[in-house]
């Protein structure tokens, strides 16, 4: 079975601070990998996505992948309060067919 | 980014009634669409997979005729959640298969 882990935190940053959440994968087949942001009650917010190892940044957010240790990582720089959020990690394994499996994602919260 | 509109919002039923949920791609024309489910501080998972003109696809453990999928168009998805009971409360969610990341804005459904 296809499995994606987090930290389900909570993790607890002082404002300006880099934040830095953490997912694994089991299925080495793995191609393509998201994080999303969802504020409680919302829907998920598509947040960054990354295809291929090493670095990704989009303003305060950079990705990581390691695909070799199955790994990806979520960094956001200059962490602000209305970043306090969960932080879904979600991993396609389908292919073009573009099926999610989530983690049960990170609480982030970031103290003024 | 694509729009994936969801409607209602939420909804209060009864047990023992049918609720139907609404998935509109408005940019897009989504041969397929996702429907996922997700429980209070759980993860997203995934129901089923929606496809145009043909069958849905069901996950595991998801009872197809409980949950009926209706594709009919590019653009509209449907989820009827038959004789709904309390355990069916969720906050159901559709994406639209434009890479499958973009989400709807969420039904949460309370079956009393």
């Amino acid at each position: 079975q296809k499995e994606v882990e987090q930290n389900s935190g909570p993790l607890s940053v002082p404002e300006g601070a880099i934040a830095s959440l953490n997912c694994t994968y089991s299925d080495r087949g793995s191609q393509s990998f998201f994080w999303y942001r969802q504020y409680s009650g919302k829907s998920p917010e598509l947040i960054m996505s990354i295809y291929s190892n090493g670095d990704k940044e989009d303003g305060r957010f950079t990705a990581q992948l390691n695909k070799a240790s199955q790994y990806v990582s979520l960094l956001i720089r200059d962490s602000q309060p209305s970043d306090s959020a969960t932080y879904l990690c979600a991993v396609n394994s389908g292919g073009s067919n573009y099926k999610l499996t989530f983690g049960k994602g990170t609480l982030l919260t970031v103290n003024p | 980014g694509a729009v994936v509109s969801q409607h209602p919002s939420w909804v209060i039923c009864k047990s023992g009634t049918s609720v139907k949920i609404e998935c509109r791609s408005l940019d897009f024309q989504a041969t397929t669409m996702f429907w996922y489910r997700q429980f209070p501080k759980q993860s997203l998972m995934l129901m089923a997979t929606s496809n145009e003109g043909s069958k849905a696809t069901y996950e595991q453990g998801v009872e197809k005729d409980k949950f009926l999928i209706n594709h009919a168009s590019l653009t509209l998805s449907t989820l009827t959640v038959t004789s709904a009971h309390p355990e069916d409360s969720s906050f159901y969610i559709c994406s639209g298969r434009r890479r499958g990341k973009f989400f709807g804005q969420g039904t949460r459904l309370t079956v009393v």
